[in-house]
């Protein structure tokens, strides 16, 4: 596509649920980042991926965050028993050398955990 | 890992104020260095970048010189408007094989009308 497409735009949830957040980068591009806002907040680095891999995990904030990456393309970031704390705003990114390095963002699945 | 500081927390400025937002780096590694702006309710976006040293990226009456001897990129305007409210983040040196990972901590600007 166009642009850095994520879904759903918002979701709220049950305390101790899972919630699965999807990406679909920009098309070619072969690395791609998932980052963390709080309301007000910067940026947290989550995870980032280069082709399929992931080379840094060393954002996530617990073992109850997994992101996956297949085909070079889709990206889906799952986080199992929801917490309070984890409400924020999720924000994936795709980049390419081809495009000069550029981040591009997507505008964010907006998580609430009631 | 690569990182930059840059001013933090909010600037008040009146329309037609000057302004300059502070991005130092830590390494010379890579050559390019980007300036990201974010408005309420959307995702962070490229506001200006420079490719190399001494190279002066521009947008919209912003400017950041590349200054590699003081490792800093200043986001810079002479008169700023209230169209220019919103979050600006520094992110650190970039280049092919390298990924920006740790944005700087962003500077909200608002501008008072």
């Amino acid at each position: 596509g166009a642009g850095v497409s994520q879904s759903p735009s918002n979701k709220v949830t049950e305390k101790g649920k899972d919630v699965e957040l999807r990406c679909d980068p920009i098309s070619g591009h072969t690395a791609l980042y998932w980052y963390r806002q709080s309301l007000g907040q910067g940026l947290e680095f989550l995870i980032y991926f280069q082709g399929n891999s992931a080379p840094d995990k060393s954002g996530l904030p617990s073992d109850r965050f997994s992101a996956e990456r297949t085909g070079g393309s889709v990206s889906t970031l799952t986080i199992q028993r929801t917490q309070q704390e984890d409400s924020a705003v999720y924000l994936c990114a795709s980049s390419s050398p081809a495009a000069g390095n550029t981040i591009y963002f997507g505008e964010g699945s907006w998580l609430t955990v009631v | 890992g690569d990182s930059v500081v840059q001013t933090e927390g909010q600037v008040l400025p009146s329309e037609g104020d000057s302004l300059i937002v502070n991005c130092s780096y830590e390494t010379t590694q890579y050559p390019s260095l980007f300036w990201y702006v974010q408005y309420p309710g959307e995702g962070p976006q490229l506001h200006l970048k420079a490719m190399k040293a001494n190279d002066k990226g521009r947008n919209k009456g912003f400017e950041a010189m590349y200054r590699k001897e003081t490792t800093s990129f200043h986001l810079e305007k002479d008169s700023v408007q209230e169209s220019d409210s919103a979050v600006y983040f520094c992110a650190p040196p970039s280049g092919a094989g390298s990924y920006q990972l740790t944005f700087g901590k962003g500077t909200k600007l608002s501008v008072i009308p």
